[in-house]
């Protein structure tokens, strides 16, 4: 299997510009997760699903975040307007829906906003 | 929620040394992992071990549930053991996802 798949790697956009990030999950992995890495918070999670319905989203740091997982196989995460405060790393991760087992990140997408 | 708490918050060695990553957590888990994250950013998974002991090679982790910590070991290090480890637990109590600790900052001078 070729992982967790994150596209873009990089993006770098206008403070007010909407961004949508994208994540392809491990096949047959039915937990998806949205994570955030930051020098001041470290990495923190951000909403996650479990067979495409989103389950915590108490980590979404405010309205002009939105995540969808429209099937198995893609979610977005998406930031309308951007501001320079969420540039940061995000993560993507999938695991089996239960409590014992094993998460696989993707390589993350490094957002700035300028 | 549960507390993850990781030491040394930075650890400067000279290859060939050996080390020993620490991660305290404030409750009963269901999972454990220990990453790695390169230079690059990327996060390695090194270990799932929520009890036991396990070794990968020159890595190897030991967890005690009921003391609530567990330990990352490295022997023999190598410079591109250098990064950041993170120890990230589920909650018995909670739900799946992870919470991850500050980790550690590995640096390993030639």
């Amino acid at each position: 299997d070729a992982g967790v798949i994150q596209s873009p790697r990089h993006e770098v956009t206008e403070m007010g510009q909407e961004v949508t990030l994208r994540c392809k999950p491990i096949s047959g992995h039915n937990s998806l997760f949205w994570y955030r890495q930051t020098m001041m918070r470290g990495l923190e999670l951000l909403i996650y699903f479990n067979n495409n319905v989103p389950i915590d989203d108490s980590g979404m740091p405010e309205d002009r975040f939105s995540a969808k997982m429209p099937n198995a196989s893609f979610s977005t995460l998406k930031i309308q307007p951007s501001e320079p405060r969420d540039s940061a790393v995000y993560f993507c991760a999938s695991s089996l829906r239960r409590r014992d087992t094993e998460a696989f990140f993707g390589q993350g997408t490094r957002l700035t906003v300028v | 929620g549960i507390q993850v708490e990781q030491s040394p918050p930075d650890l400067i060695l000279q290859e060939g040394a050996n080390s020993t990553l620490r991660c305290n957590f404030s409750d009963s888990v269901n999972n454990l992992q220990w990453f790695h994250q390169n230079p690059w950013g990327q996060l390695i998974n090194l270990f799932y071990i929520p009890s036991g002991t396990k070794q990968n090679g020159r890595l190897s982790a030991t967890t005690v549930a009921t003391e609530r910590y567990s330990l990352l070991y490295i022997s023999s290090s190598q410079t591109t053991d250098s990064g950041v480890y993170f120890c990230a637990v589920g909650g018995a109590q909670g739900a799946q996802k992870l919470v991850f600790g500050q980790g550690t900052r590995l640096t390993i001078n030639p």
